[in-house]
């Protein structure tokens, strides 16, 4: 299993970005992905959720994104994405992608990419 | 939402000590609860699911008990590899949501 991410960067206030995630020796559709981040020094946070092809790949937001940020994916070229618009400088952090398994958590991770929201 | 709280939240050890992380959660899990070791500048690592199944390759000195609120992660024998930051985690209801995680330092 092999997950990573790209497309971090400086961005400012109220911009958008989108990150890849790159997924490769696995059944991509067959798995749950979720997006996780850390801002600088804190903790982690699930920030959200691509469901598997057999739950239509239904999703699943933390509050604080839902509206502003979307996951997405290609099962065709196995890539998850996150887009995120109206960016807030708490939304710095780096983010990793992960595949999510139900009942157990998640056992795969990427290096991760960093976000930082900046003037 | 579901909180996640953990103590202690930061833990001085030596090598060789045996070591017990607490996590509560503020509405029972069953048994849906994971437990992640975090080294600096890493990814987090998988190490028990369901409260005390060891994920494959984790040394088998990390052991998980617990149900309902109250969990905890044991590490016996520390060795200096595991000198890291550990989170609990549920997905039992969304938010999935994590601990603030504990810290465990060289004494």
């Amino acid at each position: 299993v092999q997950l990573v991410e790209s497309g971090g960067g400086l961005v400012q206030p109220g911009g958008s970005l989108r990150l890849s995630c790159a997924a490769s020796g696995f059944a991509f559709s067959d798995h749950y992905m979720d997006w996780v981040r850390q801002a600088p020094g804190k903790g982690l946070e699930w920030v959200g959720r691509s469901r598997n092809r057999a739950n239509s790949y239904t999703t699943e937001y933390v509050a604080s994104v839902k509206g502003r940020f979307t996951v997405s994916r290609d099962n065709s070229k196995n890539f998850l994405y996150l887009q995120m618009t109206s960016l807030r400088t708490e939304d710095t952090a780096v983010y990793y992608c992960a595949r999510g398994v139900p009942y157990v958590g998640f056992d795969d991770w990427g290096q991760g990419t960093l976000v930082t929201v900046s003037s | 939402d579901i909180q996640m709280t953990q103590s202690p939240s930061t833990l001085s050890a030596s090598v060789g000590d045996r070591v017990t992380i607490t996590c509560r959660a503020s509405q029972s899990l069953g048994n849906w609860l994971a437990w992640y070791q975090q080294k600096p500048e890493k990814a987090p690592k998988l190490l028990l699911y369901q409260a005390s199944s060891l994920q494959s390759g984790v040394p088998s000195r990390f052991s998980g008990s617990g149900s309902g609120t109250e969990f905890t992660l044991t590490i016996n024998s520390l060795q200096p590899d595991d000198f890291a930051t550990y989170y609990c985690q549920q997905c039992d209801s969304y938010p999935c949501t994590f601990g603030p995680g504990t810290k465990v330092h060289i004494k």
